[in-house]
């Protein structure tokens, strides 16, 4: 069965470092795939898409990468600030599929 | 524009009562979801509407949860009788397509005692 594996359920870093979070699947072929942040007690906010033919995306601080060989993607935010704290959820669909999420990766920016 | 209005935001209700959640998507977008997150799991798509009409409901646990979706507006997801493991946050998505980023409402948290 399909399986969506993100890094480490918590990673702490130092403000103005470059946050990576990494986003692993396995029996799946997407055709894209989407990657949201979640505060406590609210709903996903969605951040950025990237689709099968692409390899990098980028908004703002943001990017993301999409490797269909490796079957990974990564998600970077640079000169990370306290206020990027939250969980990262990334979520892959396709045409036939539904947006399928994986658990999450709680993002901590230490002043 | 408004975002995704789910109500109630917090619902605990006895075994074998009945519960029905709503969700306003934002104006204009056919396609509406409803996704589930039970303690320590992942959140898991239940069903999407386009429009009026049922695209995929192949994620609704059982028949005890009914969804509608009145007009191709609002939407209301139904658990009767709720049973202790129907408990968690039930969250509500809109999106103008299938493949665009998905507007998730706050959710409602469901305890079921």
């Amino acid at each position: 069965s399909q399986k969506i594996e993100q890094n480490s359920e918590a990673l702490n870093i130092q403000e103005g470092k470059t946050a990576t979070l990494t986003c692993n699947y396995t029996n799946y072929s997407p055709a894209y795939l989407q990657w949201y942040r979640q505060d406590p007690g609210r709903g996903p906010v969605f951040l950025l898409l990237i689709r099968e033919n692409e390899k990098e995306k980028r908004k703002e601080r943001l990017k993301v990468t999409f490797d269909t060989t490796l079957k990974q993607s990564l998600f970077h935010i640079t000169a990370s600030q306290p206020a990027d704290s939250a969980t990262y959820l990334c979520a892959l669909g396709g045409s036939a599929r539904q947006l399928t999420f994986g658990s999450g990766t709680q993002l901590t920016v230490l002043p | 524009e408004a975002g995704v209005t789910q109500f109630p935001s917090h619902s605990v209700i006895e075994k074998g009562q009945t519960v029905t959640l709503r969700c306003d998507p934002i104006s204009g977008h056919d396609n509406l979801y409803w996704y589930r997150r039970v303690m320590g799991k992942e959140i898991k798509f239940l069903l999407h509407f386009v429009k009026e009409s049922k695209q995929d409901e192949s994620g609704m646990p059982n028949n005890r949860f009914l969804a509608e979706r009145t007009g191709g507006t609002y939407s209301t997801l139904k658990v009767q009788p709720a049973e202790l493991e129907d408990s968690g946050v039930y969250f509500c998505a809109s999106s103008h397509a299938r493949n665009y980023g998905y507007t998730f409402g706050s959710g409602t948290r469901l305890t079921v005692v």
